[in-house]
């Protein structure tokens, strides 16, 4: 299975939004609202950042949002920071044989 | 509070079988919640999910690594393992292990991650 589709960089200035798109197929992110998101510093082990599309765990600041629209899932960074500059992954369940998928992954660059 | 340990960078000739063991501590293994996976990142690279497996033994793989991998649990130590046999320089990554969230499908928990490398 191929991976998710994602921009390779996104890059904006402090306080600014930035969107992240993460292209799949109808057989996982158009299938399932089962999206999920990770913000990866270098050298460190990813952490969730939304979870089924939409969810923000606790602690995740709501600078964070998750959306999907048919097999495209986006993330929304408001009020770019600093320390937002890092990898993102997406990753889509997929089903049964397949079971997941992550994204190429996006680095994020604060201007 | 949950904490996945991992062991420290692995050397491994190509040919040969990597073993990789996730300790977990702060919370039990023997859960219904929960499975508990593998994902690796080659250098410079993306995150690849490897497999995932629940306390009772059940396994799921990607299907292009299947023929090579096997997960396992041992809920009386509270760990999980994988085994990586046939390995090509491809397999030079960073391994994570990972809690899954089994309904919802999402990683919510990750080990700090073993370095391994394949070459002779």
């Amino acid at each position: 299975q191929s991976a998710l589709t994602q921009p390779a960089s996104v890059s904006g200035s402090p306080g600014q939004s930035i969107t992240i798109s993460c292209t799949g197929t109808s057989s996982d992110v158009g299938n399932y609202n089962l999206v999920s998101w990770y913000q990866q510093y270098p050298g460190k082990a990813p952490n969730l950042l939304i979870s089924e599309v939409t969810k923000r765990p606790s602690g995740v600041s709501d600078r964070f949002s998750g959306s999907k629209s048919g097999n495209t899932a986006s993330l929304t960074i408001s009020g770019l920071q600093a320390e937002d500059e890092a990898d993102y992954y997406c990753c889509s369940y997929a089903g049964g044989s397949i079971f997941y998928v992550f994204g190429t992954g996006t680095k994020v660059i604060v201007l | 509070q949950l904490q996945l340990q991992q062991s420290g960078p692995v050397l491994v000739k190509p040919s040969e079988t990597v073993s990789l063991t996730c300790t977990v501590s702060g919370g039990p293994i023997f859960t219904y919640d929960y499975d508990w996976g593998w994902i690796r990142q080659p250098p410079g690279k993306g995150l690849e999910w490897i497999a995932n497996i629940y306390f009772n033994g059940r396994p799921s793989y990607n299907p292009s690594l299947r023929s090579r991998v096997t997960i396992s649990v041992d809920t009386v130590n509270n760990q999980f393992s994988l085994k990586l046999n046939s390995v090509t320089a491809a397999d030079t990554a960073v391994y994570f292990c990972a809690r899954l969230k089994s309904r919802d499908h999402y990683f919510d928990s990750w080990g700090q991650g073993t370095q391994v490398t394949i070459s002779s």
